[in-house]
């Protein structure tokens, strides 16, 4: 157990639909980092956060959307879901920002839009 | 930009026998560098990691070396278990970019 938590696991809804995939980092770190790993792209960087503030953006697309809340907890919007956005998406969170420090990963919540 | 190139899979060995995941990187300044695993319907796990050159990441009878002078991380065991089947990812966090990029995977099949 990384200490990272995720909710919900899985989750199956339709085209068109907005989904919020929510993020508890483990207790003490201010980072978090939102990852997708889908079978064409493997782990794609979507964004991260260092208590409260957007410190890194990489692959995230205009419909989606994330942020970090007072108490550390992050939470990704996923909107005008698409089927090609059926991804496990990951969250992880680390200490501080530091070139050395570990990056902790939960065990991801499963997306599936039909 | 920074980069992981890591063998491709999938690798299928029989129990016992020494494994060799090659992963090299490009990267400017002095990253760190981690392997993860992935077992089958799970998450990422940290398998170990390496902060400078010459430094040697080991874990559950894995361990890789950081080599600046080939820019490489290989990851090594000399007797693979059934238990290990699993994706193995190479990552390099620093240089850059602060977050992790990771090499597409290498998933490891261990026959009995």
């Amino acid at each position: 157990d990384s200490g990272v938590t995720q909710t919900p696991k899985h989750l199956i809804t339709a085209t068109g639909q907005r989904v919020t995939l929510r993020c508890s980092p483990r207790s003490g770190d201010l980072s978090v980092y939102w990852y997708q790993q889908s079978l064409d792209q493997g782990l794609q960087f979507l964004i991260q956060y260092y208590n409260g503030e957007e410190r890194a953006k990489g692959n995230i697309l205009e419909r989606f959307s994330a942020q970090q809340f007072p108490d550390l907890h992050s939470e990704l919007n996923l909107s005008s879901l698409e089927l090609g956005d059926s991804a496990l998406y990951f969250c992880a969170s680390s200490v501080e920002d530091r070139t050395g420090n570990t990056i902790y990963f939960g065990e991801g919540s499963w997306l599936t839009v039909v | 930009g920074d980069s992981v190139t890591q063998m491709e899979g999938p690798v299928t060995l029989s129990e016992e026998a020494f494994l060799t995941i090659n992963c090299t990187y490009t990267a400017t300044g002095y990253p760190s560098l981690f392997w993860y695993v992935q077992y089958p319907g799970e998450g990422l796990q940290l398998l170990l990691k390496a902060t400078k050159a010459d430094d040697k990441g080991s874990n559950k009878g894995f361990e890789a070396t950081y080599r600046k002078e080939t820019t490489s991380f290989h990851l090594e065991k000399g007797s693979v278990q059934v238990s290990d089947s699993a994706v193995y990812f190479c990552a390099l966090k620093g240089g850059s970019q602060g977050n992790l990029i990771f090499g597409k995977g290498t998933k490891l099949s261990v026959k009995p």
